[in-house]
Order: C-alpha cells, then structure tokens, then sequence
C-alpha cells in the first residue's frame, strides 16, 4: 500500500535552516510528481512546492521562494524540502503528497510539526 | 497566488444538504477543470474526496458531488451525517505548476 512518511520536523530558532524527508513506498516513486503542502496553526492548507516526477522542474509559492528548496533522490524514494531562513510564519504541519494526473493529491503523509521560534 | 475563497462556516442538520462554494480567476478555477476537495477531520489527514471538478475516488461515498460554473466551485454534501463534520478545502491547478488551496470550510451538523 502507498505510505508517505515524513520526518525533520522539530523547533528551529528563526533564520536558522531545516531540512524535511518523506519516504515513500508502495509505489513507483520515480513515476509521481510530489508536493509540499503545510498547515499553520488554527488556520488551513497552504501549497508550498512541487517536483516533477524526474526533479526536471520545481515551483514555489511566493511566500517560500527564494528561501526554501525541493528536491527528490528517486533512487532512495524520498522527497526533501530544505528550509532556510525560517520565520515564525512558517510554523506549520508540513505535509509531503503524491500528485494525480488530475493535479490533485491522492495520498498524504501524516505530517510533521515544525516550531520557528522568535 | 490568492486563496480560493470559501465560507468560514456551513452548518445543516443530519439529512440535509449542504453546499460549499469556493470562489478563484480566471486564471485558477475558471482557467482549468483541475479542482479537487479535500475533507480534513482535525489531527487526521486530509482525504482527497473529488477531483476534477466533479469526479469521486473510488471509496468515496456518492454523497459528495461537485461542479463548477465560470470562477466559483461547489461541493455539495447530500444526506448529511455526523461523521461529515469536518474541515473541508477546495485546491485549483493555477497554471505553470503553481497550486493554490481554499480558505477552507468548517462543516457542522447540527
């Protein structure tokens, strides 16, 4: 079965760096666009990133640009998100997904908690 | 890169229907037949319950239903149950691999 899990998550002082992983199994990882998707607290979902299948192309939102980067090693199925400069504003449950050919996500990880502190 | 908008809050009583709208550009939800809804019970994981503007997964009960008309998104929940109390999140493909989620929904049943 398709599992998502993510670790790194932890409490990071603000401008310090963090880098999240999601493991995947259950499937083809190397076939699969993936997602970073976070949710800050008390409020809802926030895209963050994505990385095509081979790591050919990544998108950021705005409010990550610049200062966080995506990347992907297929041949170990797990998807990074290196996380620099953090602010308060990105405390948040990060979420790794796996991208449908619909551009939805199918399948989630549980998430992992990261705490910038000021 | 503007959230999707959504009600804060629906509520309805069990049996009811439900409708939640979830409001973009022309350049998200209007742009693409690309929406998904997510329903996200608090402290569970989000669950992908239509995609493609109006498609179920398989698994997903029938009593969701979706559609779009122009920049506005609905979701609709019929036959309303206690286990649909939940949050629930529009998400539209904006173009150039860039994503955007609603302002999300909290579905009560009275």
């Amino acid at each position: 079965q398709v599992q998502l899990v993510e670790s790194g998550g932890g409490v990071v002082q603000a401008d310090k760096s963090l880098t999240l992983s999601c493991a995947a199994s259950g499937f083809t990882f190397s076939n699969y666009g993936m997602h970073w998707v976070r949710q800050t607290p008390g409020k809802g979902l926030e895209w963050v990133s994505i990385i095509w299948y081979d790591g050919s192309k990544k998108f950021y939102a705005d409010s990550v640009k610049g200062r966080f980067t995506i990347s992907r090693d297929n041949s170990k199925d797990t998807l990074y998100l290196q996380m620099n400069s953090l602010r308060a504003e990105d405390t948040a449950v990060y979420y790794c997904t796996r991208e449908t050919s619909s551009k939805s996500s199918d399948y989630w990880g549980q998430g992992t908690l990261v705490t910038v502190s000021s | 890169q503007s959230a999707l908008t959504q009600p804060a809050s629906v509520s309805g009583s069990p049996g009811q229907s439900i409708t939640i709208s979830c409001t973009g550009t022309s350049s998200d939800v209007g742009a693409y037949n690309l929406v998904s809804w997510y329903q996200h019970h608090p402290g569970k994981v989000p669950k992908l319950i239509i995609h493609e503007v109006s498609k179920r997964p398989s698994g997903v009960s029938d009593r969701f239903s979706g559609y779009k008309t122009g920049n506005t998104a609905s979701l609709t929940i019929s036959g309303l149950q206690a286990e649909d109390e939940a949050d629930y999140y529009c998400y539209s493909y904006a173009g150039i691999s860039i994503y955007v989620f609603g302002t999300g929904t909290k579905v009560t049943v009275l």
